[in-house]
């Protein structure tokens, strides 16, 4: 089992620019998750999806939008990319309402100019 | 408004010491409470956690404490180790564990 993958693993982009991050999880979990991490800030949550067919908003959700693919996947795109977009991009996973350990990727280094 | 807090951004211990890494939060509400650590280039990978209704979960060398009446939590390593060096994140969970708010991280660094 490969766990939670995530593609690219770094991706440098002009501000206006738009891409998509994408992930995914072989581990038949429900819900899948998207935070972005930035120094001394921790990890906030971006957008999440407590199960295939629904997302909701995270702490942190402007300037982002989210697809729920099917069970495995779960994309986050940004629009029109803007330097302070410039973080570490996570995706999680976990198992369902009654569990609360979240697995995560490894992770997507964004650079915006 | 940070509602995790992890107030010492670094800590410095001798090998074979005792860790001692800490978590403050505010929201009553939180009613589970999990410590991530993370090594660089790497995503956090889970440790050890702890329900609201207990004060204290041991798992090997790693325990977790739960004050509730000051909102504090500690996680304690014995024996310390140089390979347990990394960045712990604590964080805590409400609605219905969907959402995890995260502190903002601890560098531990375990000297030979």
């Amino acid at each position: 089992n490969a766990g939670v993958t995530q593609t690219p693993k770094f991706q440098v982009l002009k501000t206006g620019q738009s891409m998509t991050l994408q992930c995914a999880q072989d581990m038949n979990h429900n819900s899948m998750y998207w935070y972005r991490q930035d120094p001394g800030m921790g990890l906030r949550l971006i957008y999440y999806s407590a199960s295939e067919g629904t997302t909701d908003k995270g702490e942190v959700p402007n300037g982002y939008n989210v697809s729920r693919l099917n069970k495995r996947e779960f994309s986050l795109r940004l629009e029109s990319a803007a330097p302070s977009q410039t973080s570490v991009y996570f995706c999680a996973s976990k198992k369902g309402p009654s569990s609360y350990e979240q697995y995560f990727g490894p992770g997507t280094r964004l650079t915006v100019t | 408004d940070q509602q995790v807090k992890q107030n010492s951004p670094s800590l410095s211990v001798q090998e074979g010491r005792i860790s001692i890494l800490n978590c403050d939060y505010t929201n009553s509400m939180f009613d589970y409470f999990l410590w991530y650590k993370k090594y660089p280039a790497e995503g956090p990978t889970f440790l050890i956690s702890i329900s609201s209704i207990k004060d204290k979960n041991e798992d090997g060398r790693f325990t977790v404490f739960l004050n509730k009446s000051a909102k504090h939590l500690s996680l304690h390593i014995v024996p310390s180790q140089p390979g347990d060096s990394a960045v712990y994140f604590c964080a805590a969970s409400h609605n219905a564990g969907n959402m995890l708010t995260f502190g903002g991280g601890t560098r531990l660094m375990v000297k030979p």
